[in-house]
């Protein structure tokens, strides 16, 4: 099983509504939790990081949010654009193997004018 | 121009036939990632380094190798051993293993024909 779940699979919207990406996770204790953005045929860019004292971070559009006492996060999205399209992955740190990062599958977000 | 690069972005061979897939940084970070990543999958590591001259075996080790001659550059050998070696491969590097916000490199795309 999984330790970190991401919902759902895919997502369409268009441009300029809001959306919500969730993350839940079953590692215990954790480090950080992050968000990247992977573009089709590229690597992962971070968007956040959050350690297990913060309970939300924002990059520009992007918010992520994070409750550990239900070991969830979520991505939220604001108006968003075109640019936007990309599939979003939550990792989490496992607080006793730093090295290494427990990846999600990933969110992939199409945004349609 | 700092980063980590990739090459070749895309990279195509016959069953059966060792490969080679490049990685370099300038970031001056030492710790070096490999991962794989298969649609509908997180990403998977490979191998990783942690300091020149020294490296571990991840997850999914079998059928690869590395080295780590030089801080700046991590190869990764896809032999023939690999059973399904079509994927896409993602280099990462970071300060340390213990501050490990991982940068990634834009990835090669490997297909074994």
């Amino acid at each position: 099983k999984n330790q970190v779940e991401q919902s759902p699979q895919s997502l369409i919207i268009l441009e300029g509504k809001n959306c919500t990406l969730q993350c839940n996770y079953t590692v215990s204790p954790f480090s950080n939790l992050r968000w990247y953005k992977q573009d089709t045929g590229r690597g992962p860019v971070s968007l956040t990081i959050m350690t297990f004292s913060e309970n939300t971070k924002s990059n520009g559009r992007y918010t992520a949010t994070l409750d550990a006492d239900t070991k969830q996060s979520s991505l939220h999205i604001t108006a968003s654009q075109l640019s936007d399209s990309a599939s979003y992955i939550c990792v989490v740190i496992d607080l006793y193997n730093t090295d290494k990062l427990i990846f999600g599958t990933g969110t992939r977000l199409q945004v349609f004018p | 121009d700092g980063g980590i690069t990739q090459s070749p972005k895309y990279l195509f061979r016959k069953e059966g036939q060792n490969v080679t897939l490049s990685c370099e940084q300038n970031l001056n970070h030492d710790a070096m990632y490999w991962y794989r990543q298969d649609p509908g999958q997180g990403l998977r590591l490979i191998y990783y380094s942690q300091i020149v001259n020294d490296f571990q075996k991840g997850d999914i080790a079998e059928g690869y190798s590395v080295s780590r001659e030089k801080k700046e550059s991590f190869p990764l050998t896809v032999t023939s051993a690999q059973k399904n070696p079509t994927a896409f491969y993602l280099c990462a590097s970071s300060i340390s293993a213990v501050i490990n916000e991982q940068f990634f490199g834009p990835g090669t795309r490997l297909t074994v024909l």
